[in-house]
This record gives C-alpha cells, sequence and structure tokens, in this order.
C-alpha cells in the first residue's frame, strides 16, 4: 500500500511557543487530507479535513487559529499548533487519500503519528 | 451525525482460538463503507478489513471476516486462530464520502 510519512515522530516543546507537523503521501497525490488527534487510551477524533490549494475544514470544536493547517501541495499537509498549552498534549495523526482513479472506492493511508509533549 | 459503538472496551482470547470484536453505528445513509483497523502499541493504524455497504457478502481477509448485518447496523470482526501478534488495539470505522469515524476501541489481549 501507499506511505504517508510524518515529521517529527515525536516532538517536546514549552508553553507558548508553537509546533509543526509535516504529513507527506510519499508514493501518491493526495488531494485530501485529514487531521486527527488521539488522546492517551481514546479514539481517534477528526480535528480538519484539507484539500490541496483550498482552506482546511475544521470539525465543531476545533480552533482554527490554534491549529493552522495548510495543504499547500499534493503531497503536503502540515499541522501548527500556535500557542502550544500542556492540554494540547496529544498524540497527532495525519492520513491521506489518493484521487479517485474511475473506482468507486479510493483507499485511505495513514502515517505513523506524531507525539506533542507540550511542557 | 453518524456514530460508531464498540461496546467492548477490552477482549481477552488464548491463542488458536477464535474471537468476536463487536461493532454497531448509526446512519441515514444507504451507501458508505465500514473497516476495522488494528493500532499496536506503534500506534501505525493498520487496515484489517473493509466492507462495502452495498454488498451482501462478507468481507474475509485471511483470518479475519466480518459479519456485516445492515439492518442491524451491525459490523463484528472474526478473528479465527488468534496469533500473540493480534495484540492490539482494534478500532470499527464507518466512513462516508470525506467523513471518517471511529468507534472507542476494544483492547484485544491474547494469552499465549
Amino acid at each position: 500500500g501507499a506511505v504517508v510519512s510524518q515529521h517529527p515522530s515525536r516532538v517536546i516543546c514549552k508553553s507558548g511557543t508553537s509546533v509543526k507537523i509535516e504529513c507527506r503521501s510519499l508514493d501518491f497525490q493526495a488531494t485530501t487530507m485529514f487531521w486527527y488527534r488521539q488522546f492517551p487510551k481514546q479514539s481517534l477524533m477528526l480535528m480538519a479535513t484539507s484539500n490541496e490549494g483550498s482552506k482546511a475544514t475544521y470539525e465543531q470544536g476545533v480552533e482554527k487559529d490554534k491549529f493552522l493547517i495548510n495543504h499547500a501541495s499534493l503531497t503536503l499537509s502540515t499541522l501548527t499548533v500556535t500557542s502550544a498549552h500542556p492540554e494540547d498534549s496529544s498524540f497527532y495523526i495525519c492520513s491521506a487519500r489518493d484521487p479517485p482513479s474511475g473506482a468507486t472506492y479510493n483507499e485511505q493511508f495513514f502515517g505513523p503519528g506524531t507525539r506533542l509533549t507540550v511542557l | 451525525a453518524q456514530t460508531v459503538t464498540q461496546s467492548q472496551p477490552e477482549m481477552s482470547v488464548q491463542e488458536a482460538e477464535t474471537v468476536t470484536l463487536s461493532c454497531t453505528y448509526d446512519t441515514s445513509e444507504s451507501d458508505y463503507y465500514l473497516f476495522w483497523y488494528k493500532q499496536p502499541p506503534s500506534r501505525q493504524m493498520i487496515l484489517v478489513i473493509r466492507q462495502e455497504a452495498y454488498k451482501q457478502q462478507n468481507a474475509t481477509e485471511n483470518r479475519f471476516s466480518v459479519n456485516f448485518q445492515k439492518a442491524a447496523k451491525s459490523f463484528s470482526l472474526k478473528i479465527s486462530d488468534s496469533q500473540l501478534g493480534d495484540a492490539a488495539m482494534y478500532f470499527c470505522a464507518y466512513r462516508i464520502y470525506n467523513d471518517m469515524r471511529f468507534g472507542a476501541g476494544t483492547r484485544l489481549t491474547v494469552k499465549p
């Protein structure tokens, strides 16, 4: 299957600083990318959906100004956590979907995740 | 809104035995996809099996099979001949268009 990478895999930052997480589709062009957050022992919660070249669509309750998403190319999406606080500490997972090729189904691939710890 | 419910937070199975994980979902749509994902300690999400709602035949992937009951909105996962490597969190997921929602997960322990 296709590969989605995330960088960094782990990051520790001080409260009040900003952190950028990159998500790349390595061998396919992803017109749509998704960002999820997973707290310990909990499920994946969708934060936002982004389409290449357009603004991201955020889920209810997710602060747009705090979690900035940029999907500038078909292989790269970034999530920037601005003015991070300890409650933002979580596991962030990106996911990418390849463009439909005429088939009715296109697979969604997941990155390995980024563990963010805010001190 | 679509919801996915996994009523078993934890399950345990003896190696080589069979275990079934439950999942129910709520939707008013008729065409959608259902998935089971495995998340091992590495946290990488791994697709176990996929079911298209328009297909009546239950999906099967080697030791993994599903029991899809569309009218009952039920989608259970059966793992046969359980192996130690099957130990992980299992998430049931529902997807329609760009929207994929996950259940709370079931932690599966495999006893040697």
